[in-house]
């Protein structure tokens, strides 16, 4: 069975900080997906990001930049010089082949930045 | 703009009653997903369909039923509603071509219900 784990429910910082969402993921497949959504105070799911499990390429955009770690299982996210927009709830989650294309999500992560 | 739309945008309705969730896929999206946000539960998966047909299901009770139709738009039907059916509900549609890529799912803005 798959199963993502974000441990940190709620981080706080003040703008300009650089802050690491952690995600790790459980899987039997060798073949699978990760992701990460942001889901701002109006409630709607933002892609941010998508990883297949062959590419374990770091990943920066803009801001933002995702680390893959497949001997830790972990697919962490990174925000650099956050800004009081980033404050959002994120999602990391997983599809594997055994899956289908459904999504399992963890139990997100809520970021605020304070000015 | 996912090109994925939900009505309605939100519904309060008493214990048990009976609601209609409607989905629009992106045009050309064969699949439609339906997603479940609760306090409780977090987001999880309910339920697939792909071209008409049920592909996958996940943690969806009974009381809850989908149907995607010819025109390839979903409703989700939630029966005999309970306080804890309170949630945001998501719908999400992909390509679906086959293949071993994995098809982008697109999220719709959601329909926050709210039971009495």
């Amino acid at each position: 069975a798959q199963k993502v784990t974000q441990a940190q429910t709620e981080i706080s910082v003040v703008e300009k900080e650089d802050v690491t969402l952690d995600c790790v993921y459980e899987t039997r497949d060798t073949t699978y997906y990760l992701f990460w959504y942001k889901q701002p105070p109006s409630g709607e799911l933002v892609f941010l990001i998508r990883r297949n499990s062959f590419d374990e390429q770091n990943e920066i955009s803009g801001r933002y930049s995702w680390n893959f770690q497949k001997s830790t299982s972990s697919f962490n996210f990174t925000i650099t010089a956050s800004q009081v927009v980033d404050s959002a709830v994120y999602f990391c989650a997983l599809s594997d082949r055994n899956a289908g294309n459904m999504l399992t999500f963890g139990g997100g992560t809520r970021l605020m930045v304070k000015p | 703009d996912s090109g994925v739309t939900q009505t309605p945008k939100h519904l309060i309705t008493a214990t048990g009653q009976r609601v209609t969730l409607r989905c629009s896929p992106r045009s050309g999206d064969l699949s439609v997903y339906w997603y479940q946000q609760s306090l409780d539960q977090g987001l999880q998966f309910l339920i697939q369909y792909y071209n008409g047909e049920e592909r996958a299901k996940g943690n969806i009770l009974e009381r809850f039923s989908a149907q995607q139709f010819p025109d390839l738009h979903s409703e989700l039907n939630l029966s005999s509603l309970e306080l804890g059916d309170s949630a945001l509900y998501f719908c999400a549609s992909s390509v679906d071509v086959g293949g071993p890529a994995y098809n982008e799912q697109f999220f719709g803005p959601g329909t926050r219900l709210t039971v009495l």
